[in-house]
């Protein structure tokens, strides 16, 4: 189907542990992000990427790494989990870089660091 | 830098009209969106505005005053299925980047 995917869906893990999360779109879309959202905090940016080997830090981009070979993949990588990284993550692309491209957001991964 | 303020929640009743307000801050700006966001679920675009005035949009209204800094978001006709999030969210200077405010829980009531 086309779109944007992530996976998994629900994710446990323990602290110290990689892990990566997975962001597919279909669209051939230039610009993919990684949100996290948190009660309080709402949509933060972690990373994002205007094409495919440019990427470029949010607000909130510690303790995560990504990578864009191919232009529909956007991998989130937590290099060595935190409980404080316990959060829902959200990818998300849009066509272009103009002010005006909405974005469209995958379903989400609820991470649980324990 | 950019800051945006929303209330935290509302709550309105079956058939009524609500307005959602949201004021920012921003050093550049390019634009400004809606999002809703059902509990669960993933945000979905609402409306756009970059010029100031009113969007209309079936039952969702979008209104700009860029010189006050301040958006709101009319709903009409309010349905149960409207109990949602509502995210107001600024695009920066370069127009790359989407940044987002805390959201208005709003609940509709019978």
């Amino acid at each position: 189907d086309a779109g944007i995917t992530q996976s998994p869906r629900y994710k446990i893990t323990e602290t110290g542990r990689q892990v990566t999360l997975m962001c597919h779109q279909t669209w051939s879309h230039s610009y993919m992000f990684w949100y996290r959202q948190d009660l309080g905090h709402g949509l933060r940016l972690i990373y994002y990427s205007a094409a495919a080997d440019i990427t470029d830090k949010g607000e909130v981009p510690d303790g995560y790494v990504v990578s864009r070979s191919k232009t529909e993949n956007f991998p989130l990588t937590l290099e060595s989990a935190t409980r404080s990284q316990t959060s829902v993550y959200f990818c998300a692309s849009r066509a272009g870089g103009r002010g005006g491209e909405k974005l469209f957001f995958g379903s989400g991964t609820q991470l649980s660091v324990l | 830098g950019q800051n945006i303020d929303q209330p935290t929640e509302m709550t309105a009743t079956e058939g009524a009209i609500v307005q959602i307000n949201c004021t920012y801050q921003t050093s550049g700006f390019n634009g400004l969106f809606w999002y809703q966001q059902h509990a669960g679920e993933a945000p979905t675009f609402l409306s756009y505005n970059v010029l100031d005035g009113l969007e209309e949009k079936g039952r969702f209204s979008s209104f700009l005053s860029r010189s006050k800094g301040y958006s709101y978001l009319l709903l009409k006709e309010l349905q149960m299925k409207d109990s949602a999030s509502y995210l107001c969210a600024l695009t920066g200077g370069g127009g790359n980047k989407l940044t987002f405010g805390t959201g208005t829980q709003l609940k509709v009531e019978l």
